[in-house]
């Protein structure tokens, strides 16, 4: 079946500017989170949501940073006023609600700020 | 809060020769354990998890056993391939502390050479 798709792939764009990431998950999957991927390292939590609702938003760096799920579905993280250190990997993430199940992840969305 | 080191890389063998990447984990609760692999040019896949002490992970030939007295969650392959060239991941999600999000460890990057 279909896996979580992240559009789009790669993102280039100029300092001082504003992004949307997005992401589709798998069909059924009420858990979904973002990651980020600097070069060279493994990737960090950003925020996770349940269903419509932000559970955790604890790893969002600052608040230039905010994610959003309206319907419990499609997921968009919003990056406003981007410097050149927010350049990564942003990787989404969905899973069953039920406990012990792995997330699985799409291929990641890597923005590049110049 | 919670955390994982794994081996530092990179590690570079021969075909069919004996592979542990270490992996190591601080965490305040009770967590589960995982592996996670990208392959060149694809997403993070999982490859094995654990959720208690002494379970042991297995898939594609690669095992980790969970070990609560030593905080570990060591990689092994017993006879590795040109194609497990990736690079691992080792992570943990504390779900006794309400904590759906992976930590993640740095990874280590594979090479296997014919």
């Amino acid at each position: 079946g279909a896996g979580v798709s992240q559009t789009p792939s790669n993102k280039v764009t100029e300092k001082g500017k504003y992004v949307e990431l997005r992401c589709d998950p798998i069909s059924g999957h009420t858990a979904l989170y973002w990651y980020r991927q600097s070069l060279g390292q493994g990737p960090e939590f950003l925020i996770y949501f349940q269903g419509t609702g932000a559970a955790d938003d604890s790893g969002l760096p600052n608040d230039r940073f905010f994610a959003v799920r309206p319907e419990g579905s499609v997921s968009t993280l919003k990056i406003q006023r981007t410097e050149r250190g927010d350049s990564a990997v942003y990787l989404c993430a969905s899973s069953p609600k039920r406990r012990h199940q792995p997330q699985h992840f799409g291929d990641g969305t890597r923005l590049s700020i110049l | 809060g919670d955390s994982v080191t794994q081996m530092e890389g990179p590690v570079t063998l021969s075909e069919e020769a004996f592979l542990t990447i270490n992996c190591t984990y601080t965490a305040t609760g009770y967590p589960s354990l995982f592996w996670y692999v990208q392959y060149p040019g694809e997403g993070l896949q999982l490859l094995l998890k654990a959720t208690k002490a002494d379970d042991k992970g297995s898939n594609k030939g690669f095992e980790a056993t969970y070990r609560k007295e030593t905080t570990s969650f060591h990689l092994e392959k017993g006879s590795v391939q040109v194609s497990d060239s990736a690079v691992y991941f080792c992570a943990l999600s504390d779900l006794s502390q309400g904590a759906q999000k992976l930590v993640f460890g740095q990874g280590t990057r594979l090479t296997i050479n014919p």
